[in-house]
């Protein structure tokens, strides 16, 4: 069985300083991992993916990721967040059928 | 091209009532997984449906049950409510390859359910 560990419920953070959102998951297989964003009372918008290739992932709005292997880590950074990213912030494992198993997700507070 | 749609966006039910929940994929999309989120968790897989046919369940009793037509729609049925089965219910839609995985699942908006 594949799981994923966020470690922060809460990340309280200033306008314009630096982020990152932790995970850690576990599996005996090669795995996908995900980071999904879900702003209020809405539902889950990929913001990027870890198929294979590089260990540092881009996705949208200024996020990035890094796949560390020997770490069984995906943590979330980004160098300067706005009041904008204020979110739950999930992190997945692909499951086999394309399914996903997620973390109790880390809560981004960001004020100015 | 259309996103995932869901309907309907919030339903009050009462404990032992049955419900139906609908999800639209995105055009082009043959598979449909549904999660239930509750209140200050991550989303847990219920199934997945491929071509029609389940293909994939997770630790969810034989109440929870799903259907998915021939335009790749999808259903989730829930018999027998209970109080715990208040939650947001996701439906995801993906195009799945044979071959392929880690196939990005595109969410709906899901619907609020309240059980009383």
């Amino acid at each position: 069985a594949q799981s994923v560990t966020q470690l922060d419920s809460q990340v309280p953070v200033f306008e314009e300083a630096p982020v990152e959102l932790r995970c850690n998951y576990s599996s005996s297989v090669s795995v996908y991992l995900f980071w999904y964003v879900q702003y209020p009372n809405q539902g889950l918008q990929l913001l990027l993916k870890y198929l294979s290739g590089s260990t540092l992932v881009k996705g949208i709005n200024g996020f990035e990721a890094e796949f560390n292997k020997s770490q069984t880590s995906f943590h979330l950074r980004k160098p300067s967040v706005h009041i904008s990213d204020t979110a739950e912030y999930f992190c997945a494992v692909n499951s086999g059928y394309s399914t996903l198993t997620f973390g109790k997700g880390t809560m981004l507070l960001v004020s100015p | 091209e259309t996103g995932v749609t869901q309907s309907p966006t919030h339903l009050i039910k009462t404990r032992g009532q049955q419900v139906t929940l609908r999800c639209s994929s995105q055009s082009g999309h043959n598979t449909v997984s549904w999660y239930q989120q509750a209140l200050g968790q991550g989303p847990q897989f219920i199934f997945q449906y491929y071509r029609e046919e389940e293909n994939g369940r997770g630790n969810f009793p034989p109440r929870f049950s799903g259907l998915q037509f021939p335009n790749y729609s999808s259903e989730l049925n829930v018999n027998a409510l209970e109080l715990d089965d208040s939650a947001l219910y996701l439906c995801a839609s993906s195009l799945a390859l044979v071959g392929t995985s880690g196939n990005e699942q595109f969410f709906g908006p899901g619907t609020r359910l309240t059980v009383l």
